[in-house]
């Protein structure tokens, strides 16, 4: 099984700044690696696939990059909506999809 | 307009069975293989089980090995869970999701979810 594992678990960012989240497999994997978002009480969201390619409808705040063991997602410049949790997701070993713990983006 | 709608939640004992199913709609559900994926209170995400478009290939986590079964019905438009022997740490809430494309995909579309609740 490929563990994702996410970092922070929390981090506190203020409004209009860039937020940068990290994911990092137990294996490498080359680009096989989505992002999503999940508000609270709403089940998650397609932000990026293929490590770095926008899913549609995505701002384009929103930026994806790494490959092999070391993920990355920003976001450029932080509105109120993006205050979420956040996972990452191999599925490189499909079907047997596995999710980082998620890492969870507060207001500073 | 893509829509998975879940259903079937609700509270069990430790022990019981119960069936989720999921109504798609907005997109050919034949042609778009399948899968549940669980999140317990204020837990991550878990992957569950796998279906592929024809229903023919099927694969599920250990945790769900020997004890659910993923189903679709094409005909209907539906995707089912028939969870058995369901334990505490079964409670959790319910997604199924749609593969963006055939086998290394993400997870393009979900549901709203339901609730399983497992306590006596």
């Amino acid at each position: 099984e490929i563990v994702m594992t996410q970092s922070p678990a929390t981090l506190s960012v203020s409004l209009g700044e860039r937020a940068t989240l990290s994911c990092r497999a137990s294996q490498s994997f080359g680009d096989s690696l989505a992002w999503y978002q999940q508000r609270p009480g709403q089940p998650p969201r397609l932000l990026i696939y293929g490590a770095s390619t926008r899913a549609t409808g995505v701002p384009a705040r929103f930026s994806g990059s790494g490959s092999g063991t070391e993920f990355t997602l920003t976001i450029s410049s932080l509105q109120s909506e993006d205050f979420a949790v956040y996972y990452c997701q191999q599925y490189y070993d499909w079907p047997l999809y596995t999710f980082g713990q998620g890492t969870k983006l507060d207001i500073k | 307009e893509v829509q998975l709608v879940e259903s079937g939640g609700g509270l069990v004992q430790p022990g019981e069975s119960l069936r989720l199913s999921c109504a798609a709609s907005g997109f050919t559900f034949s042609s778009y293989e399948m899968n549940w994926v669980r999140q317990a209170p204020g837990e991550g995400l878990e992957w569950i089980s796998f279906i592929s478009d024809t229903g023919k290939t099927i694969y599920y986590a250990d945790t769900a090995q020997g004890r659910f079964t993923i189903s679709r019905d094409n005909a209907k438009n539906s995707l089912y869970l028939e969870m058995n022997s369901l334990r505490a740490e079964d409670t959790a809430v319910y997604y199924c999701a749609r593969l963006a494309g055939n086998g290394w995909s993400p997870l393009d579309h979900w549901g709203q979810g339901t609730l399983v609740i497992v306590s006596s």
